[in-house]
């Protein structure tokens, strides 16, 4: 079965302290590995997709990179902006017959 | 915005009852999936439809029945409601059946008493 564990549940920073949020996975293949934000009482938003080890991505002061069993969000220099919850999701190389697993998520807080 | 709409936007309903959530993709998105979140349980899956066929199913109770229709809207159905049925339910979308990112919509807070 797959799954995702997502580390810390919670974290509370300061404006401008960097950080990275962790992604564990369990899947029988990789076709893709999923992050998302979400902000209260709205849906979900894509921010990247990787699919294999050793690539990463990079929008603005988010940077998410992948190994075989990990993912890692670093976020540098955040703002209050960016205070949401980020998820991870897995998509496994069977076709995605099962969707994709999500993390619970991990709720980002900045102070100014 | 991310372009799927969903409606309504909340549901109040009784224990017992029948309800319908709505769905309509992204323009030129022909696969669907309908997930349910609770703060417990966080982001399930629920089921997947491509082009109008069903693709995948997941943690979706019997109770619980969707469809797509040739328009590509879908709709899900939810009968017999209990109180633990009470949750944010997100239809979402995308270009192609998988590998690919979901668009999804603001959800459907659906609240039984």
């Amino acid at each position: 079965e797959d799954q995702v564990t997502q580390s810390p549940e919670a974290l509370r920073l300061q404006e401008g302290e960097s950080s990275s949020l962790n992604c564990s996975y369990t899947v029988s293949g990789l076709r893709g590995l999923f992050w998302y934000r979400q902000d209260p009482g709205k849906g979900p938003e894509f921010l990247f997709t990787l699919y294999s080890a050793g690539e990463e991505k990079e929008k603005e002061r988010l940077k998410a990179t992948l190994t075989k069993k990990e993912s890692f969000l670093h976020i540098t220099a955040p703002k209050p902006e960016d205070s949401a919850t980020y998820l991870c999701a897995v998509e496994p190389s069977g076709g995605g017959a099962d969707g994709l697993t999500f993390g619970k998520g991990t709720h980002l807080i900045i102070q100014p | 915005d991310s372009g799927v709409t969903q409606t309504p936007k909340h549901l109040i309903t009784a224990t017992g009852q029948r309800v319908t959530l709505r769905c309509s993709p992204r323009s030129g998105d022909l696969s669907v999936y309908w997930y349910q979140q609770s703060l417990d349980q966080g982001l399930q899956f629920l089921i997947q439809y491509y082009n109008g066929e069903e693709r995948a199913k997941g943690n979706i109770l019997e109770r619980f029945s969707a469809q797509q229709f040739p328009d590509l809207h879908s709709e899900l159905n939810l009968s017999s409601l209990e109180l633990g049925d009470s949750a944010l339910y997100f239809c979402a979308s995308s270009v192609e059946a998988g590998g690919v990112e979901l668009f999804f919509g603001s959800g459907t807070q659906l609240s039984v008493l």
